[in-house]
């Protein structure tokens, strides 16, 4: 089963930030946090990734509470292109583990 | 682009029938997962090869096998196919199998939609 817990479905206004938030009160010492995303059929699509510190890249910024019992995604300024299932999967970082996928979060930005 | 290759993109099959689904993993990866998505199960882990050896196995039915050649391509080898072995099959690869300070971020395929009719 999925460690994690997302809303179903967020809506957001293209040009927004959209923040995406998810739970993992079980997560273990070891346990990064890891978004993807999959838009339509396509591949999931690796955004980030983060252990206990907040991280940013191109894409995203991820927010981890000091606890880590929660985080949140952001997307600064959402595009229609944004408009995807989010997955938050917590997983530990070695030993290549598979990824276990819950249903996400379908976010859909809006025009 | 992943850089993650599979083929073919589409199949169509009927059941009973036997089909190979091929991945080409980034280069340099040695780890190899497929995973099976249907719209009622949602993502699904079924088996991992690293550097041509197998893994973990996840959800995969008997009838379902795989492997990982010398060259670090993967195939996935669906038999006996049934209507319920209609989903989309991602293959997705990652650096390394282990180590402390390897990211092992998957990177995922376009993926194979199987229709068995």
């Amino acid at each position: 089963d999925a460690k994690t817990t997302q809303p179903t479905s967020m809506d957001c206004a293209e040009g927004r930030a959209a923040n995406l938030p998810c739970n993992h009160s079980t997560i273990s010492g070891n346990e990064y946090v890891y978004w993807y995303r999959q838009i339509h059929s396509q591949g999931p699509q690796y955004i980030i990734h983060g252990l206990k510190n907040n991280e940013t890249n191109e894409m995203a910024s991820l927010i981890i509470t000091e606890d880590r019992k929660s985080s949140t995604l952001i997307l600064p300024h959402a595009t229609l292109r944004d408009t995807a299932v989010y997955y938050c999967i917590v997983r530990a970082i070695n030993y290549g583990q598979n990824f276990v996928f819950g249903p996400g979060t379908r976010l859909s930005v809006l025009p | 682009d992943s850089g993650v290759t599979q083929t073919p993109k589409h199949l169509i099959t009927a059941t009973g029938q036997r089909v190979t689904l091929r991945c080409s993993p980034r280069s340099g990866d040695l780890s190899v997962y497929w995973y099976q998505q249907s719209l009622d199960q949602g993502l699904q882990f079924l088996i991992q090869y690293y550097n041509g050896e197998e893994r973990a196995k996840g959800n995969i039915l008997e009838r379902f096998s795989a492997q990982q050649f010398p060259d670090l391509h993967s195939e996935l080898n669906l038999s006996s196919l049934e209507l319920g072995d209609s989903a989309l099959y991602f293959c997705a690869s990652s650096e390394t199998s282990g180590g402390a300070r390897a990211k092992n971020i998957q990177y995922f395929g376009a993926g194979t939609r199987l229709s068995v009719l």
